[in-house]
């Protein structure tokens, strides 16, 4: 089993739809949660960042983390075409012998059509 | 500007040659490390180094190798390349090793 786990999609949505992306992931060591953007072609670019459970909002974007279910979620509001890109949850280890390791998820290719 | 960047963009070679990719910031940052995307796997964290002379191995470590001299640079190794490591590869860097991750532009190596 993947440490963290994502749905690869594809996933095509209509502009101004409400797209929803989540990860699990099993490593209780896990303690610092991002979401990246990927373009065609391009590196990764983060979005959101958060360490603790809750909701964090910015402008169109809300990352959703619950510990206690080790579920993270990615929701866009108000979707637009320029939206339409890969997404990566990311999570840090931060206990043990894996202090600072990176996972990420295999990524959801998000479509958002006019 | 602040950036990571990564040399040849680009590279075709053959089983069993030597190669190096280069990777440098200009951020000043401590973290630093390599992936490999491949279709269906996202990317895969190969190696890390959270600072000169410390390096830790990721997911993906076999066949490669890494070094950090420099707080700049994180040079990765393909001693004797396979075709198994075509892939895309990116070097990243963050100030800190939980912080955000800034990419570099990609390598697209090809081993026939």
């Amino acid at each position: 089993q993947k440490e963290v786990e994502q749905d690869p999609g594809p996933l095509s949505v209509p502009e101004g739809a409400i797209v929803s992306l989540n990860c699990t992931y099993s490593n209780s060591a896990f303690q610092y949660f991002m979401w990246y953007r990927q373009y065609s072609r391009k590196g990764p670019e983060l979005l959101m960042y958060t360490y603790s459970s809750g909701n964090k909002e910015d402008g169109r974007f809300t990352a959703q983390v619950d510990k206690s279910s080790k579920y993270i979620s990615l929701f866009i509001r108000d979707s637009q075409p320029s939206d339409s890109a890969t997404y990566l949850c990311a999570i840090v280890n931060a206990g043990g012998t894996s202090y600072g390791k990176l996972t990420f998820g295999q990524g959801t290719i998000l479509t958002v059509h006019p | 500007e602040a950036q990571v960047t990564q040399n040849p963009r680009y590279l075709i070679t053959v089983t069993g040659k030597k190669l190096t990719v280069t990777c440098s910031q200009n951020m000043n940052h401590e973290y630093m490390s390599w992936y490999r995307q491949d279709p269906g796997l996202g990317l895969r964290q190969i190696y890390y180094s959270m600072n000169v002379e410390v390096t830790d191995k990721g997911d993906v470590p076999e066949g490669y190798k890494v070094s950090r001299k420099e707080k700049r640079n994180f040079p990765l190794i393909l001693e004797s390349p396979s075709p198994n490591q075509t892939s895309l590869y990116f070097c990243a860097s963050s100030f800190r090793d939980h912080g955000e991750q800034f990419f570099g532009p990609g390598t697209r190596l090809t081993v026939l």
